[in-house]
């Protein structure tokens, strides 16, 4: 049962243009949602987070949106670079082991043309 | 800077062998998981610790044993290492909510 969806395995881009990466969720006791950035053969680091008490929180070129009654978030890179050609997981944390358990979500490969 | 430290890069081992996979973190997080990477299926966590010597089960746990003797060091456990058992594995540490994860170690079973 996957609790956390990302349905588009791929996606590309050209550089300059807008990056928006999708993830749907299905446990309504997920209160806060991270996005992590993946390079071949390293581990994930963190990207950006939000909060359940927000809809939207930004950090440069990189914004996540969050709609709680779709039970929806996205992450929108711009521009993209060259760079941001990396896997993208979404995760989320909640429920029953509260804040110290993360489940994610399937990656999405951002593939940057130049 | 955060450090989370996996004992080795790659690794290939033979069925039926017992394999142990080591990962320190420096940061004192009280919590430190396990898990693995195969194409399609994004990132399974496998076991969590919340603190030394507990452990909670995660979405896979069948075939794998971890240990938590120190709070900075968590071992995940193959007892019979199987093909199936070939996969990316992921080590993270978290204080709150954000992980920190440790570069990743390539297991391969033959």
């Amino acid at each position: 049962d996957q609790q956390v969806k990302q349905n588009s395995p791929s996606l590309s881009v050209q550089e300059g243009r807008i990056s928006i990466l999708n993830c749907d969720y299905t446990n309504s006791m997920f209160d806060y949602f991270l996005w992590y950035k993946k390079y071949p053969a390293e581990g994930p680091t963190f990207l950006i987070s939000i909060s359940s008490i927000k809809d939207k929180n930004e950090d440069g070129r990189f914004t996540v949106f969050l709609n709680k009654s779709a039970k929806h978030l996205s992450l929108h890179i711009v521009p993209s670079q060259p760079g941001d050609s990396a896997v993208y997981f979404c995760a989320a944390s909640g429920g029953d082991f509260g804040n110290e358990k993360l489940t994610f979500g399937t990656g999405t490969r951002l593939t940057i043309i130049p | 800077d955060v450090k989370v430290t996996q004992s080795s890069r790659y690794l290939v081992k033979r069925t039926g062998e017992k394999v142990f996979l080591e990962c320190v973190q420096d940061m004192d997080h009280e919590n430190m998981f396990w898990y693995r990477q195969d194409p399609g299926l994004g990132l399974r966590l496998i076991y969590f610790s919340y603190d030394v010597k507990m452990k909670e089960k995660g979405d896979i746990p069948e075939g794998y044993s971890v240990s938590r003797e120190k709070k900075e060091r968590f071992s995940l456990i193959l007892e019979s290492a199987s093909t199936n058992q070939t996969s990316m594995y992921l080590c993270a540490s978290s204080h709150n909510t954000e992980a920190f994860f440790g570069q990743g170690t390539r297991l391969t079973v033959v």
